[in-house]
């Protein structure tokens, strides 16, 4: 296992069109989280999973995203009509729930630029 | 999830120490502090997170204050590639543990 993978790394789409990006956490992994970052800035949450309960959603998220981790394994966040203010880099962390020994493990992240 | 200060940015020289200082004075009981580093383009790295006495690791060494209201993150021996974002945060063990991310502090290490 090398760690929480993030698919693509980057996403050029034009203002309108949807878009789907898929975390893939470290197998082990309970516990799956969603953030956004734009430039300068820190990153924010959006969205956690435990396995496959979606638990807390971020006002942050619109009804325009929604996010998945059907299995409870991998999870996909999707942006419905996007926006040039979605423009941002959205990464993806994991961490086993009730652990409080390691800390969480973020991925690459996905960088989306909406022309 | 108690708020964190930190300075914008400092710069650090190679080879020396850097002590990044974090204020987290309305810290309570059950809470962590944890650090995070961000190098550009990539996701955050973890790096030392604490309760209540000091910890180090391969990394770094984190010293938390006896009142816990603040804590000090060191490198020991600053490389260029250390240059990054250092994040403070502090976390309880309440459901969700989500991490709050603030400004963080710039660290530039020059040769």
């Amino acid at each position: 296992d090398t760690g929480v993978s993030q698919d693509p790394r980057h996403k050029i789409t034009k203002r309108g069109q949807n878009v789907t990006f898929r975390c893939d956490p470290i197998s082990e992994h309970n516990r799956l989280y969603w953030y956004r970052q734009t430039l300068g800035q820190g990153p924010e949450f959006l969205t956690y999973f435990q396995n496959e309960a979606q638990l807390e959603k971020s006002r942050l998220l619109s009804d325009r995203f929604s996010a998945e981790r059907p299995k409870g394994s991998f999870s996909t966040l999707e942006i419905q009509r996007t926006e040039q203010g979605d423009s941002a880099m959205y990464l993806c962390a994991s961490r086993f729930e009730g652990v409080m020994d390691y800390g969480y493990t973020f991925g690459s992240g996905t960088r989306l630029t909406v022309v | 999830d108690a708020k964190t200060t930190q300075p914008p940015s400092m710069d650090c020289a190679e080879g020396r120490a850097a002590n990044l200082p974090c204020n987290h004075s309305t810290i309570s009981g059950n809470e962590y502090v944890y650090w995070y580093r961000q190098i550009h383009s990539q996701g955050p790295q973890y790096i030392i997170h604490g309760l209540k006495n000091n910890e180090t690791n391969e990394m770094a060494s984190l010293i938390i204050t006896e009142d816990r209201k603040s804590s000090t993150l060191i490198l020991p021996h600053a490389t260029l590639r250390d240059t990054a974002v250092y994040y403070c945060i502090v976390i309880s063990q309440a459901a969700g543990n989500k991490l709050t991310f603030g400004g963080g502090t710039r660290v530039l290490v020059k040769p």
